[in-house]
C-alpha cells in the first residue's frame, strides 16, 4: 500500500515571499502520479499541480512549482510570490497508474498554510 | 473539467435515522465516482469507488451495509448513511473521474452532523 507523509502540520509565510511544503511517499510502483491539492476555507478541493512519475522535468503552474526527487521519493511544492488567497490546507496525493487502483487517490495528512499581509 | 454538485451541503439528523447525500456530475458523463470522508483538519480518506450500473467497491474497513452507495446513472451517485450515529458526523466529499484516469473533479462536500 502507498503512504504519503506531510511532516509540516502548519506553516506561515509573509505575503510576496516564497514557501516550500514538503511531502514524501512510499511505493514500490514505478508508474504513478503525484498531486498537490488546495483546500481553502470553503473546503472545495482544487488541483494545484500534477506530476507524472515518468517525467524527469519538474511540473510548473504559474507561481507553483514542484521539486520531484523520484529516487528519494520526495515531492515538495514551492509557492512563489505568496498571496493572501493561497491561505488554505494543502494536500499531497499519490495515484497509482494502473490496475484496479488506477484513479484512487491516497492523501497525506495536509499542511495548513497561512499567508500573512 | 467536470462540474460536480452535492446535495445537501449540510444536514443534521437524529441518531438512528438514515440520510442520503447526492453527488451530481452536471456536464460530464461520470462512469466512475469516488466518495471520501474527511474529519476536521484531517486528511481525505477514500471510502468507496462507485461505478455506473454496478456495485460499489469499498475500501478496507468501510462498512458497506452502513454506507450504501448507488450509482444508477451517468450523472448521479448517492451515499446513504444508514442508522447514523454521532461518530458518523463528518464531511463527505464526492469526486468524478474525468476522461483521463488521473483527472478527478471534486464536489463541494456535505457536512453531516448526527445528534
Amino acid at each position: 500500500a502507498q503512504t504519503v507523509t506531510q511532516s509540516q502540520p502548519e506553516m506561515s509565510v509573509q505575503e510576496a515571499e516564497t514557501v516550500t511544503l514538503s511531502c514524501t511517499y512510499d511505493t514500490s510502483e514505478s508508474n504513478y502520479y503525484l498531486f498537490w491539492y488546495k483546500q481553502p476555507p470553503s473546503r472545495q478541493m482544487i488541483l494545484v499541480i500534477r506530476q507524472e512519475a515518468y517525467k524527469q522535468q519538474n511540473a510548473t503552474e504559474n507561481r507553483f512549482s514542484v521539486n520531484f526527487q523520484k529516487a528519494a521519493k520526495s515531492f515538495s511544492l514551492k509557492i512563489s510570490d505568496s498571496q493572501l488567497g493561497d491561505t488554505a490546507m494543502y494536500f499531497c496525493a499519490f495515484m497509482f497508474a494502473g490496475g484496479t487502483s488506477y484513479g484512487k487517490l491516497t492523501f497525506g495528512q495536509g499542511t495548513i498554510l497561512t499567508v500573512h499581509p | 473539467g467536470a462540474v460536480v454538485s452535492q446535495h445537501p451541503s449540510w444536514v443534521i439528523c437524529k441518531s438512528g435515522t438514515s440520510v442520503k447525500i447526492e453527488c451530481r456530475s452536471l456536464d460530464f458523463q461520470a462512469t466512475t465516482m469516488f466518495w471520501y470522508r474527511q474529519f476536521p483538519k484531517q486528511s481525505l480518506m477514500l471510502m468507496a469507488t462507485s461505478n455506473e450500473g454496478s456495485k460499489a467497491t469499498y475500501e478496507q474497513g468501510v462498512e458497506k451495509d452502513k454506507f450504501l452507495i448507488n450509482h444508477a446513472s451517468l450523472t448521479l451517485s448517492t451515499l446513504t448513511v444508514t442508522s447514523a450515529h454521532p461518530e458518523d458526523s463528518s464531511f463527505y466529499i464526492c469526486s468524478v473521474r474525468g476522461t483521463a484516469y488521473y483527472e478527478q473533479y471534486f464536489g463541494p462536500g456535505t457536512r453531516l452532523t448526527v445528534t
